[in-house]
């Protein structure tokens, strides 16, 4: 069980949006830390997607967004494409438990 | 160009002390944090500790009693030490450069405890 929850999967039909879930307490998102994305396509490491307030490392795809609210925080994809087919995680800070702490990873689907 | 290799016995028998090196190229050592984060299907992704050659060390409380990580500057190469091992420690070990986020990770390295 994460700290951080995201939906096991989700799908779309090619050039969509569609948004992955990350729901957390206040001991990690609601207490302001931030929240980052990972992509992991398929039998590679995890690469940074999204960090902070939107940030995107360069080489990374404006398609790509953020953003958080309470103790949530969603990633949005659109004009969705077969190439976005990979696990996404959220990751944040949690203080109660002095850890680093991961989502459950979302696996995307493209119809 | 920063790159990160993992390397390491793939099999590990219990009770016994898991061992992993990451070689650093493009980038030195010194002057960033570099983590040790593992894959498993059963617990997910699960960050296992950092280290800074300037500022030290932290662990993940839930492994920090079996955890050592350290850097060698002159071989530019951070290492993984986990004793105590048992069949949940089994997983793809990655390193990564930074913390919150991790920025750059390294390929994965599988290790399985088994006798």
């Amino acid at each position: 069980q994460s700290v951080l929850t995201q939906p096991p999967s989700v799908s779309g039909a090619p050039g969509q949006t569609v948004t992955i879930s990350c729901t957390g307490s206040s001991s990690n998102i609601g207490a302001g830390y931030g929240v980052h994305w990972y992509q992991q396509l398929p039998g590679t490491a995890p690469k940074l997607l999204i960090y902070g307030n939107n940030n995107r490392p360069s080489g990374v795809s404006d398609r790509f967004s953020d953003s958080k609210s309470g103790t949530s925080a969603s990633l949005a994809i659109t004009g969705l494409q077969a190439e976005d087919e990979a696990d996404y995680f959220c990751q944040s800070y949690d203080s109660s438990l002095s850890a680093y702490v991961f989502g459950g990873g979302t696996k995307v689907g493209v119809l | 160009q920063v790159q990160l290799q993992e390397s390491g016995p793939g099999l590990v028998k219990p009770s016994e002390t898991l061992s992993l090196t990451c070689v650093v190229s493009g980038t030195s050592i010194s002057g960033y944090y570099w983590s040790w984060i593992r894959q498993s299907p059963g617990k997910g992704l699960e960050w296992i500790g950092y280290i800074s050659y300037t500022w030290g060390t932290k662990y993940n409380p839930s492994l920090e009693s079996r955890v050592a990580i350290s850097v060698d500057t002159s071989k530019n190469h951070l290492s993984l030490r986990l004793s105590s091992v048992t069949a949940a420690d089994t997983a793809v070990y990655y390193c990564a450069r930074d913390f919150d986020p991790f920025e750059h990770w390294g390929q994965g390295t599988l290790v399985t405890v088994s006798s």
